[in-house]
This record gives C-alpha cells, sequence and structure tokens, in this order.
C-alpha cells in the first residue's frame, strides 16, 4: 500500500537555527498538510496545501512558519528559528479530495 | 482547547471480547468524524469515519456510532484481537457542506487500548 514518508525520523537542533522537514506524499495526491502534536498533547493542525498555495493554516503556523512543495514529490515544512517551544513530532499527510487524510511516521524534532 | 475529548485515557481488554472506545465533543459545528490508530513510532493510521448524516457506520471488525444529540461517538472493535493493541485516536471536522473542509481535524488525546491474549 502507498505511504506516506519522512525525513529524517528524528531532527535535533539548536534554538534560533532553521530546520527543514521533509515529506513525500502519497503520488495521487493533491492535498497536502502538516500536523504536530507536542509531547503529552493533541495532534493539532498546522497548515493545508492544495495547489501550490496554502488552503488553510491554524494560529500556530505564524510566519516563523513556511511550506513549499520544491518538485513533483517533496512537500516540505521550514521553520525559521526555532525556539525550545517547537519540539513536538510533525506529521505530514496528504489525500485524494474529500477522503481521509494518510499519515507519515512523523518527524521528531528537538530544539535544544 | 477541549473540543474533541476522550476521557479514558487507557482500556484494556481481552481477546476476543468488545472493545469499546468513546469520544465526546463539544462543537456542534463537526458534521465529520473520524477514528485513527496509532502504533509506537509510527503515524496515525485511518480507520473508519461517520457523517452526522449516519447514525452507525461498519466496517468488518470495527463500527463507529453517532449519538448526535449527545454529541458523542464510540468505537466498537468485536472481537479485539491483540494486534489491535495501539492508541485510538477521535477526531472531528467540519465537512465541505457545512463551509469547513474534511481534512482540518480536530483530534481527542486518545485512548490507548490494550488487548490481552
Amino acid at each position: 500500500e502507498p505511504e506516506v514518508t519522512q525525513t529524517p525520523s528524528h531532527q535535533v537542533t539548536q534554538m534560533g537555527q532553521e530546520v527543514i522537514l521533509r515529506c513525500v506524499p502519497i503520488s495521487n495526491h493533491l492535498y497536502f498538510y502538516w500536523y504536530r502534536q507536542i509531547l503529552g498533547q493533541k495532534v493539532e493542525f498546522l497548515v493545508s496545501f492544495y495547489n501550490n498555495e496554502i488552503s488553510e493554516k491554524s494560529e500556530i503556523f505564524d510566519d516563523q512558519f513556511s511550506v513549499e512543495r520544491p518538485d513533483g514529490s517533496n512537500f516540505t515544512l521550514k521553520i525559521r528559528s526555532t525556539k525550545l517551544e517547537d519540539s513536538a513530532m510533525y506529521f505530514c499527510a496528504s489525500s485524494e479530495k474529500f477522503s481521509p487524510l494518510h499519515f507519515g511516521n512523523g518527524t521528531r524534532l528537538t530544539v535544544t | 482547547d477541549q473540543q474533541v475529548k476522550q476521557n479514558s485515557p487507557s482500556l484494556s481488554v481481552q481477546e476476543g471480547r468488545i472493545s469499546i472506545l468513546n469520544c465526546d465533543y463539544t462543537n456542534s459545528m463537526f458534521d465529520y468524524f473520524l477514528w485513527y490508530k496509532k502504533y509506537p513510532a509510527e503515524g496515525p493510521t485511518f480507520l473508519i469515519s461517520i457523517s452526522s448524516i449516519k447514525d452507525k457506520n461498519e466496517d468488518g471488525r470495527f463500527t463507529v456510532f453517532l449519538n448526535k444529540s449527545a454529541k458523542h461517538l464510540s468505537l466498537h472493535i468485536v472481537p479485539s484481537q491483540p494486534g489491535d493493541s495501539a492508541v485510538y485516536f477521535c477526531a472531528a471536522s467540519r465537512s465541505i457542506n457545512s463551509g469547513g473542509s474534511n481534512y482540518k481535524l480536530t483530534f481527542g488525546k486518545g485512548t490507548l487500548l490494550t488487548v490481552n491474549p
């Protein structure tokens, strides 16, 4: 079964550094998303992306965050200047129209 | 943000018996509900969904029940198997039909199900 793949599985970075989390969505999916889960808390919506632009974003997704689909297969989340509170598991997901989301295995981001 | 609540952090059942996982929501605008299963070190995996126009949806061993008046849904797994042991997340959204989107999911905190052999 096709799956969403995320790299790296674990990223450690220093506060203030830029980090890029990478995702390869399922190939025939056109809708892409990022969610995150801070340890001990709920999975939270960050952003959705369709047709090369952001469809919707949450209040968490401030100017420090950006998303990009640089080519036909990758979907990235960039955090420009990481803060301690950005430490979380970041999940990429993709879907067809009006279909359930398929999630990747996540990237654990640790900001020190 | 307590719009979706799973009040039981854990549940333990015997193999072959029924597992019932519960979820409550407070936002009356939610009209599309999903259950996801999550194993350690993996992402959430879609299990089953239900639209608010239905009160029941069944897929093999999994059945989801929706009680709109009580703002309550439940997932029944019959019979439970040891491989079902995982964290189960309830999620809700407003569908396209109600001016939302099916993809902006609000998750509960999850219930850890343990099925004992």
